[in-house]
């Protein structure tokens, strides 16, 4: 069964505006990431936050971690028409041997 | 300039028979991956490779197989034993065979397969 779950499945706003996703997930965790995918491209890494962290930031991204309420928010800042992508948010079993990726949020950033 | 190669970008497959999907990496990552996406999902792990000449099922090999014999390469077949083969498949690798989860992995652009 999928590990992590995104919400909401589709998001649209206008350009400037800030986008904000959610990711939950069942069971304990050391690690979560979050990816970008382009249509039609391979995914590509943004920030991977361990459990020990509770904030992280890298340009107009930053992702928050709750392991209390086993979720995950990626809010990206002043968004961009360039910014339409799927957003997944992948999480790994507690081995440490695989990750499970979500079925990701479509965000749509108008121009 | 590193990184991954999918080829080709769109293959078909007729009725029984095999089909091969090649994946390159110049990246000197240890560990591979082989995953599907459906339309409108997220990605099922179907094998990956920690290390050299050697390989694990992941969530849906039924119906793939995949071989290891080189530490750039990481080929999948998609055999006629695979009943619902159309999916985009995605190639990844990650640096560190050790602890797969606690590294970001790096994709192709993918290999869109369907049935003719």
């Amino acid at each position: 069964s999928q590990q992590g779950e995104e919400d909401p499945q589709a998001l649209s706003i206008q350009e400037g505006e800030n986008a904000t996703m959610n990711c939950s997930y069942k069971t304990s965790i050391n690690n979560l990431q979050w990816y970008r995918q382009n249509s039609g491209r391979g995914l590509v890494h943004l920030i991977l936050i361990r459990s020990n962290e509770r904030e992280k930031h890298s340009g107009r991204l930053r992702v928050t971690l709750d392991t209390s309420k086993k979720s995950s928010s990626l809010l990206i800042t002043a968004s961009r028409a360039a910014d339409t992508a799927s957003y997944f948010c992948a999480t790994d079993s507690t081995s440490g041997s695989r990750l499970t990726f979500g079925e990701g949020t479509q965000l749509t950033v108008n121009p | 300039d590193g990184g991954i190669t999918q080829s080709p970008k769109y293959l078909f497959r007729k009725e029984g028979q095999n089909v091969t999907l090649s994946c390159e990496q110049n990246l000197n990552h240890d560990a591979m991956y082989w995953y599907r996406q459906d339309p409108g999902q997220g990605l099922r792990l179907i094998y990956y490779s920690q290390i050299v000449n050697d390989f694990q099922k992941g969530d849906i090999a039924e119906g793939y197989s995949v071989s290891r014999e080189k530490k750039e390469s990481f080929p999948l077949t998609v055999t006629s034993a695979q009943k619902n083969p159309t999916a985009f498949y995605l190639c990844a690798s990650s640096i560190d065979g050790g602890q797969i989860s606690n590294q970001p992995q790096h994709f192709g652009d993918g290999t869109r397969l369907s049935i003719l």
